[in-house]
């Protein structure tokens, strides 16, 4: 099956700091990431689409100066956060989709980011 | 019409049971209805997947069934085991879109 990597695994911030966040497909070239948000015990949110060599679609309530997305290459895409503030803490996790013509629709997930602010 | 509700938040099984989670969307365009299981601290893992042109799929002990015209589906865990404890998402996309997410099941099976 696909992987998905991404690092770091967990980051401890001071409030005000950024954060970069890295998610790469390991084995196949994923033309469209995604990333999400889990807070404990809830579902997945999904915060962006991000589409290799073009603008990342954010969902709305995200705010776009805030999760910063860089998709430069088919196998990395980022996420920086921006000024984190304690609210931003939460678990980050990418997923990476199968190129089309492979596989209908499927998405990979990376083992996600536990991010805490302080 | 994005929404998918996954029946119930949480489930205790008993080991050697069959655990069956439960999930209904109202859009019709959804043409894909994956299942993932997560364990704590860790990402998305994609169990088994449907197609709306199908009833039933079986992989192993995971059993996926849909029923179109009800805009149902479930996974169904034969022989659950306590390995099994995870919490389980089902999910629904369009057209090789995004994914629309349940709220997740807790599944706990004992020993």
């Amino acid at each position: 099956g696909a992987v998905v990597s991404q690092h770091p695994s967990w980051v401890i911030c001071k409030s005000g700091t950024s954060v970069k966040i890295e998610c790469r497909s390991l084995d196949f070239q994923a033309t469209t990431m995604f990333w999400y948000r889990q807070f404990p015990k809830q579902s997945l949110m999904l915060m962006a689409t991000s589409n290799e060599g073009s603008k990342a679609t954010y969902e709305q309530g995200v705010e776009k100066d805030k999760f910063l997305i860089n998709h430069a290459s088919l196998t990395l895409s980022t996420l920086t956060v921006t000024s984190a503030h304690p609210e931003d803490s939460s678990f980050y996790i990418c997923s990476a989709k199968w190129p089309k013509g492979i596989s209908y629709n499927e998405q990979f997930f990376g083992p996600g980011t536990r991010l805490t602010v302080l | 019409q994005q929404q998918v509700k996954q029946s119930p938040q949480s489930l205790i099984v008993q080991k050697g049971g069959i655990s069956i989670i439960n999930c209904a969307y109202e859009n019709t365009a959804f043409d894909y209805f994956p299942w993932y299981q997560q364990f704590p601290g860790k990402g998305p893992a994609l169990l088994i997947a449907i197609r709306p042109d199908v009833s039933e799929k079986k992989e192993g002990r995971f059993t996926i069934s849909f029923n179109k015209s009800a805009k149902q589906f479930s996974l169904h865990i034969m022989d659950s085991q306590p390995g099994d404890s995870a919490t389980y998402f089902c999910a629904a996309s369009k057209g090789g879109s995004r994914l629309t997410f349940g709220e997740g099941t807790q599944l706990t099976v004992n020993p």
